[in-house]
């Protein structure tokens, strides 16, 4: 019930593409879903989060689509840059305010 | 301004000693987390302090672990008597308050031999 899903494990794009990463939830609670971008040696960086009353945000080359009849989300990556290559986590909260994070997906964008 | 800071950055400790790690909010933030990043388990929650109502408690592993948020502001995590097992990246975030955008802070590397 508590778990964040998240997929794939690991992506590989050239540079200009378009990754997409998935995760799904359970937990109808859930009321916030933030997107977090860690880089090695580094603690996780909010990148963009979205409430459940609206089906996309997007904050620059960064786009979160949310599907509540579903119980998913994923985050767009547009044109994505060599310096986008980090992992990322998922996460979601409900009134309780503790983040259930995905279990990350590590990208890779080639020049 | 400045954001959540830890310390130490990295700590070797030896199985069975105790260990307290520390974390610096963003001032002016009510809200405190402790997390924990390990191979295996990845990203899970430990702990919750929000100003000053009783302390969430609901995710440390065990009861070695403790936490105290002294004067609403500066946060230590003990372990007491380390395993293996704890050797892990403790995560510490803030936010300006319930419901609000965690930031977290670089983290403590935490190896236990």
């Amino acid at each position: 019930q508590q778990q964040v899903k998240q997929s794939p494990q690991s992506l590989i794009v050239q540079k200009g593409g378009i990754p997409i990463i998935n995760c799904a939830y359970e937990n109808t609670a859930f009321d916030y879903f933030p997107w977090y971008q860690q880089f090695p040696g580094k603690g996780p960086a909010l990148l963009i989060a979205i409430r459940p009353d609206v089906s996309e945000k997007k904050e620059g080359r960064f786009t979160i689509s949310f599907n509540k009849s579903a119980k998913q989300f994923s985050l767009h990556i547009m044109d994505s840059q060599p310096g986008d290559s980090a992992t990322y986590f998922c996460a979601a909260t409900d009134n309780t305010d503790k983040l259930i994070f995905g279990t990350g997906t590590r990208l890779q964008v080639f020049p | 301004g400045a954001g959540v800071s830890q310390s130490p950055s990295n700590k070797v400790t030896e199985k069975g000693k105790d260990v307290e790690l520390r974390c610096d909010p963003i001032s002016g933030h009510t809200a405190l987390y402790w997390y924990r990043q390990s191979l295996g388990q990845g990203l899970e929650f430990l702990i919750y302090f929000q100003g000053n109502s009783a302390p969430d408690k609901s995710g440390l592993p065990s009861d070695r672990f403790s936490a105290e948020r002294t004067g609403g502001s500066v946060s230590t995590l003990t372990i007491q008597r380390t395993q293996q097992e704890d050797s892990a990246v403790y995560l510490c975030a803030s936010s300006q308050g319930p419901s609000g955008e965690q930031y977290f802070g670089p983290g403590t590397r935490l190896t236990v031999t």
